[in-house]
């Protein structure tokens, strides 16, 4: 079965400060990983994706995850922080992939910049 | 080019009713997954359907049941409502091995 754990409910950074997302997964096979933002009353929007390849992905608004796959995590950071990144961010899993296979969802982190 | 949406984005129901939420898919997207998001946790997989069959499907009850029409929308139905079904359903649609793209989600609230 495969598994995401997101350790910290909250992260709390200043603006201008660099910020780091926890996650680590269990999957079999190979993973699939994904990071989702999530703002108050919406769906959630994609940030980025590792498939294979390079360790560290980049995507929007200057995200980035490093992928290490001997400690099984996929960190989301991002050099300077901004107020508006403040939001709740998902981190997910599919094992393979197929897109027979489902994705699972991390409980969340809530990130809060404080100006 | 229209993304996902969902319909409606909110509404109330008593405890023991039913109820369907609509989904239709970004164009060229041929898949369509459930999730259900309650206050301050994770979406829930609830199910996947691909050519208007179910092919995976997460712990949930029966009451949880769903379809997918020939142009791949999708509807949600839950029969028997309690108040723990109160949360913020999200519909994905995908194609391929791509990942998903969420709608902005259906508030259910069961009184």
């Amino acid at each position: 079965a495969q598994s995401v754990a997101q350790p910290e409910d909250q992260v709390n950074v200043a603006e201008g400060n660099p910020l780091t997302v926890k996650c680590t997964y269990s999957v079999s096979g190979n993973p699939y990983l994904f990071w989702y933002v999530q703002y108050p009353n919406r769906g959630l929007q994609f940030l980025l994706k590792y498939i294979t390849g390079d360790n560290l992905v980049k995507g929007s608004y200057g995200f980035e995850a490093e992928f290490n796959k001997s400690q099984t995590s996929f960190h989301l950071k991002k050099p300077s922080a901004l107020v508006s990144d403040s939001a709740l961010y998902f981190c997910a899993v599919r094992s393979g992939y197929s897109s027979a296979s489902k994705i699972i969802f991390g409980s969340g982190t809530r990130l809060s910049i404080r100006p | 080019d229209a993304g996902v949406t969902q319909s409606p984005t909110h509404l109330i129901k008593t405890r023991g009713q039913q109820v369907t939420l609509r989904c239709s898919p970004k164009s060229g997207h041929d898949t369509v997954s459930w999730y259900q998001q309650a206050l301050g946790q994770g979406p829930q997989f609830i199910f996947q359907y691909y050519e208007e069959e179910e092919r995976q499907r997460g712990n949930f009850p029966d009451r949880f049941s769903g379809h997918q029409f020939p142009n791949y929308s999708s509807e949600l139905n839950v029969n028997a409502l309690l108040l723990g079904d109160s949360a913020l359903y999200l519909c994905a649609s995908s194609l391929g091995d791509r990942g998903y793209t969420f709608g902005s989600g259906t508030r259910l609230t069961v009184v």
